[in-house]
């Protein structure tokens, strides 16, 4: 079946980095979906994504749908301690008569002050 | 973003009990989603339940052991039948709503004992 792949699986940053991560797939998507998920928490939309190239701002957040759908990039500018969580994307599969998301393995953030 | 309620948000269970998880939405919506994630996982889809039909499982998961009640659009319910402690997880709900995205409610963190 399809699987999305994250990477890096887990990084520790420093306050004030840059933070990119992707999500991969051999399979082709028409949405891409990032979560972040903190604990004890439900993942919480950040950014969607609709067309291929199509490349998207939520303040300091900026994601990018891959030219060959297959792929998705998410990138955290000037990171804070409130980033840290679990970052997952989601592509959307279409299936008969309906549809279905499925997730990323998950990108866990650390953040050092 | 559209409001989710989930109930239990968390509970402890003896194996071999079932338990019933509730959502309900503050507006009608089509499609709701269950969703599992065990301990530092992704999410997994367990079913799509829509409102006057049955729900549509994915492969693994089956209605015996995960029955979902889907009254009406606002409502849902997943029971998690004659637990064990591999069913210790977070279940999550979810919903697609026009202009708030795929939501998730905060889920419910259950422990099998």
């Amino acid at each position: 079946g399809q699987q999305l792949n994250q990477s890096p699986q887990s990084m520790f940053i420093q306050e004030g980095e840059d933070v990119s991560m992707n999500c991969t797939s051999s399979s082709i998507f028409n949405t891409w979906l990032w979560y972040k998920q903190e604990p004890g928490e439900g993942p919480v939309l950040l950014i969607a994504l609709y067309k291929a190239g199509e490349l998207t701002s939520n303040g300091r957040l900026t994601a990018q749908f891959g030219i060959t759908r297959k792929d998705s990039f998410l990138n955290i500018s000037a990171s804070i301690p409130s980033d840290v969580g679990i970052y997952f994307c989601a592509g959307l599969i279409p299936t008969s008569g309906t549809y279905k998301y499925i997730f990323g393995t998950g990108t866990r953030l650390k953040v050092l002050a | 973003s559209a409001v989710i309620s989930q109930k239990p948000s968390r509970d402890i269970c003896q194996r071999g009990t079932s338990l019933t998880i509730q959502c309900q939405v503050d507006s009608q919506v089509t499609m709701m989603f269950w969703y599992r994630q065990q301990p530092g996982q992704s999410l997994t889809l367990i079913a799509t339940a829509n409102q006057g039909s049955e729900a549509t499982y994915e492969s693994g998961f089956v209605i015996d052991k995960f029955p979902i009640s889907r009254p009406n659009l606002t409502f849902s319910t997943l029971t998690v039948s004659n637990m064990s402690p591999e069913d210790s997880s977070i279940y999550l709900c979810s919903v697609d709503r026009q202009g708030y995205g795929y939501t998730f409610g905060s889920g419910t963190r259950l422990t099998v004992v």
